[in-house]
């Protein structure tokens, strides 16, 4: 268990629809960073927050958006979906906004867009 | 842009070496190393911060060339809890301050007995 929580852990969906994935941050971390990840494109990074306050945005689709809130925890909410969003996501935090001590990734929601 | 990793697969026998390579075409303020596998989360190995910086646990070791914008990581007397993919996520350095991790596409690692 690395202390990075998501749910759910899979999720099957409909094209059309909306979705919400949850991450709760290692303990006393203050960044939370969400990836895709996809057999042809590895890790795409899609946005992160710090204590709060979006501090870097990646390629993150206008239909997908993202929140953390005072007590850490994050949500990404992926709307319209489409058969292309199929993927991995992972959220990983770190304590800095850096993250010079590594990041650590949770276990992930597999999405299954159908 | 993606760092280039290669190989892009390698297959060992229990106790060879394996180097893996990583390249940036931007400046580079750190490389981040992790390790994947199958159906799990990726985990954090190392970093590299410094040009020149070598580091290492185990028998896992890494070195940063800030010249070259080139990381590798070296696997010694590769043992079968080494098989998995390996990324690296590279920092860029620009003007505008440093640019959030870009992972490479991986390098898949197999060892057999």
């Amino acid at each position: 268990d690395s202390g990075v929580t998501q749910t759910p852990k899979h999720l099957i969906t409909a094209t059309g629809q909306r979705v919400t994935l949850r991450c709760s941050p290692r303990s006393g971390d203050l960044s939370v960073y969400w990836y895709q990840q996809s057999l042809d494109q590895g890790l795409q990074f899609l946005i992160q927050y710090y204590n709060g306050e979006e501090r870097a945005k990646g390629n993150i689709l206008e239909r997908f958006s993202a929140q953390q809130f005072p007590d850490l925890h994050s949500e990404l909410n992926l709307s319209s979906l489409e058969l292309g969003d199929s993927a991995l996501y992972f959220c990983a935090s770190s304590v800095g906004p850096q993250g010079r001590s590594g990041y650590t990734f949770g276990s992930g929601t597999r999405l299954t867009v159908v | 842009q993606q760092p280039v990793q290669s190989p892009q697969a390698v297959i060992l026998r229990e106790g060879e070496d394996a180097v893996i390579n990583c390249s940036s075409s931007k400046a580079l303020y750190s490389v981040h190393w992790y390790r994947q596998k199958h159906g799990e989360a990726p985990v954090f190995l190392m970093i590299l911060l410094k040009g020149g910086e070598q580091k290492g646990h185990d028998k896992i070791s890494a070195s940063f060339n800030e010249k070259k914008q080139q990381s590798s990581l070296y696997l010694t007397a590769s043992q079968l809890s080494y098989s998995g993919t390996y990324f690296c996520g590279t920092e860029g350095r620009s003007n505008f301050g440093n640019e959030k991790l870009t992972f490479g596409t991986g390098t898949r690692l197999t060892i057999i007995p």
